[in-house]
This record gives structure tokens, sequence and C-alpha cells, in this order.
């Protein structure tokens, strides 16, 4: 299995900053990596396919670049409502694996 | 718009088999262009993939879970399922059901159901 490994687990920001996650896998997958956003009590929803391939409707403060086996979400300027939990995941093999998670919360 | 919806018991004892099923609505199961993935979450855990079907009834499974898991198809109904076998109080966690989309760069989860909580409990 691939291991995805996110950092940090848990960070503190304030309305307006600019915030980054990375995300590491333990082999090269190339740009097969996604990010998810979990709110407390919902499912995940997706936010960037492909790497860097923003989904339809998600507001464009974010954004993903990387390949190979590093990654990066970053929020431009955060938004009340961009406070939850956001997971990478790589489609590259089977079986599909997350990240552990990284934990946006309000400072 | 599409959506899905998980349906099944909320406590299941050890030992017994957990049956759920993804009901698909506004759309096709068996629309050719997806495939159709179940995942789960343990309480205040992270993600992990379950396995897939594809509208012909190929499955994949996660090596984690493959002896005790089978997922199935019913395109009449328009839903899947999942049957998992020698329930724990491991597989205690919120199952999700969800579509996979193929884009440039592989495949990832575009709709997912809300999640039913299923607890292992005698």
């Amino acid at each position: 299995d691939i291991q995805m490994t996110q950092s940090p687990s848990s960070l503190s920001a304030s309305v307006g900053d600019r915030v980054t996650i990375t995300c590491r896998a333990g082999q090269s997958i190339s740009s097969y990596l996604n990010w998810y956003q979990q709110k407390p009590g919902k499912a995940p929803n997706l936010l960037i396919h492909g790497a860097s391939s923003l989904q339809s409707g998600v507001p464009s403060r974010f954004s993903g670049r990387g390949s190979g086996t590093d990654f990066t979400l970053t929020i431009s300027s955060l938004q009340a409502e961009d406070f939850a939990t956001y997971y990478c995941q790589q489609t590259y093999s089977l079986p599909y694996t997350f990240g552990q998670g990284t934990k946006l919360e309000i400072k | 718009q599409v959506q899905l919806q998980e349906s099944g018991p909320g406590l299941v004892k050890p030992s017994e088999t957990l049956s759920l099923t993804c009901s698909v609505s506004g759309g096709s199961v068996s629309s050719g262009s997806y495939y159709w993935s179940w995942i789960r979450q343990p309480p205040g855990k992270g993600l992990e993939w379950i396995g897939y079907i594809y509208d012909n009834g190929n499955t994949n499974y996660n090596p984690s879970l493959k002896s005790r898991v089978t997922i199935s198809v019913d395109m009449s109904k328009n839903q899947f399922s999942l049957k998992l076998t020698s329930m724990t109080a491991a597989d205690t966690a919120v199952y999700y059901c969800a579509r996979q989309y193929s884009g440039s760069y592989g495949w990832y989860f575009d709709l997912w159901g809300r999640g039913t909580l299923v607890t292992v409990s005698s």
C-alpha cells in the first residue's frame, strides 16, 4: 500500500490567512492525488483532483500543486467556512489510500 | 441531480454480517462512466477505502478486508451493496458510498452519500 503522510496534523489560523497543507506519498504517484474537505458530521467533499484541477463549484481560493511524492493544498485567504479537516488521497495504485487528515482550526 | 443514500442497520452484533445498500437517484448505476465505491471512517479517525464495483460486476477490494467483503450491484433497483462478514468492534465506523470518476490523472470520488454509522456491539 502507498502510505500518505500529511503535515501538519492540525493547524490554527485566522480568517484571511494563507494556509498550506502538505501531503507526501511513500512512492511516486505522478499527479494521481486528490484533496477532500470534511466538516463534522458530513461526508468528504472533493476539492482538487489530479493534484491541481479544481473541482467544479469549488472556490478559486483553493489550489493544489505537486507531482511525484510531494503535494500541497493552499487556501489563499481563509474564510470562516473553510475550518474543517482536509484529506489527501492517492489513486495511483490499489488500494486507494488517504492521508491521516489535517484539522484546520480557528485561532 | 444525482444523489446517493446509504441504508442498513445501525447496530450489528459481533461475528454477524453487515449488509448495506446505496441507492442512486437522479442517475443510473449502469451509466458506464463511473465506478461505485464504499469507504468507511471509524469515529474520530481517517478514511479507509473498502472497494469498488463497475456496472459489469467487476470488483476490486482493499486487501485488508478482501476475505470478508463482497460488493454487488443491482441495476434493476439502481443500487449497489456491501456485505462485510465476521464483524468486530474494529469495524465500527461511518460507512459511505461514493461515485468514482476518471479524470486525466486517475480516479476521484466526486459524489458521496451522507454516510451511515454502524456500531458493532452485543
